[in-house]
């Protein structure tokens, strides 16, 4: 099946520089590749996504770059604030279809 | 609207008995997937269903789960035996469809369960 491996499992940045997490995979079939923020406690929430046919994807401070022969997948976070701190998931799907197979998260913490 | 829905918040339990978990879709929505998460991982797959039927199951860990979902909107997660490795919290997630447009998949608040 899938494997999702992401790196680095920690991550401490001082507010307002950038947090950059890479995310490998290993089925070359994936077609689909989100990445969820889950706070402590909290159910994972989407924060971006994006699809085989696009090398790339911004959402205001964050983005989403793919590189398919390489198999991987990177979340970058701009100006980085107090409330980005948060264990962040990154997932792709199984054969083209809609089931997931997320890492292991990476733990971010903002330093203010 | 109202998001994904989950009861029990919490779920304890004793090695052996019997839980049941339930998991209450955004309306409208035909895919709904279970997952497992432990402490310090992501969520693993357990189980999606296209509206009454399994269409996935091999995420299952053994045959003392089991998942329905007979009206095709809440689904309930059903574990015989429990063990003390079944502790986990339980993500219920539902989708528009479940077809190749890669619709987000939203996630509920989770069960925590713990076997003693």
């Amino acid at each position: 099946g899938e494997n999702v491996e992401q790196h680095p499992s920690t991550l401490s940045v001082q507010e307002g520089d950038s947090a950059v997490i890479k995310c490998t995979y290993s089925d070359s079939a994936s077609n689909y590749f989100p990445w969820y923020k889950q706070e402590l406690g909290k159910r994972p929430q989407l924060i971006i996504d994006i699809r085989s046919n696009v090398g790339e994807k911004k959402d205001q401070r964050i983005a989403v770059t793919l590189n398919k022969t390489a198999k991987h997948f990177s979340l970058h976070i701009t100006e980085t604030q107090p409330e980005d701190s948060a264990v962040y998931f990154c997932a792709a799907d199984y054969y083209g279809n809609n089931r997931l197979a997320f890492g292991k998260g990476n733990q971010v913490v903002v330093i203010p | 609207g109202a998001g994904v829905s989950q009861t029990p918040s919490n779920k304890v339990t004793e090695k052996g008995k019997y839980v049941e978990l339930r998991c209450d879709p955004i309306s409208g929505h035909t895919a709904l997937y279970w997952y497992r998460q432990s402490l310090g991982q992501g969520p693993e797959f357990l189980i999606y269903f296209q509206g009454t039927g399994a269409a996935d199951d091999s995420g299952l860990p053994n045959d003392r789960f089991f998942a329905v979902r007979p009206e095709g909107s809440v689904s309930t997660l059903k574990i015989q035996r429990t063990e003390r490795g079944d502790s986990a919290v339980y993500l219920c997630a539902s989708s528009l469809t479940e077809h190749s447009s890669y619709n987000e998949q939203f996630f509920g608040p989770g069960t925590r369960l713990t076997v003693l």
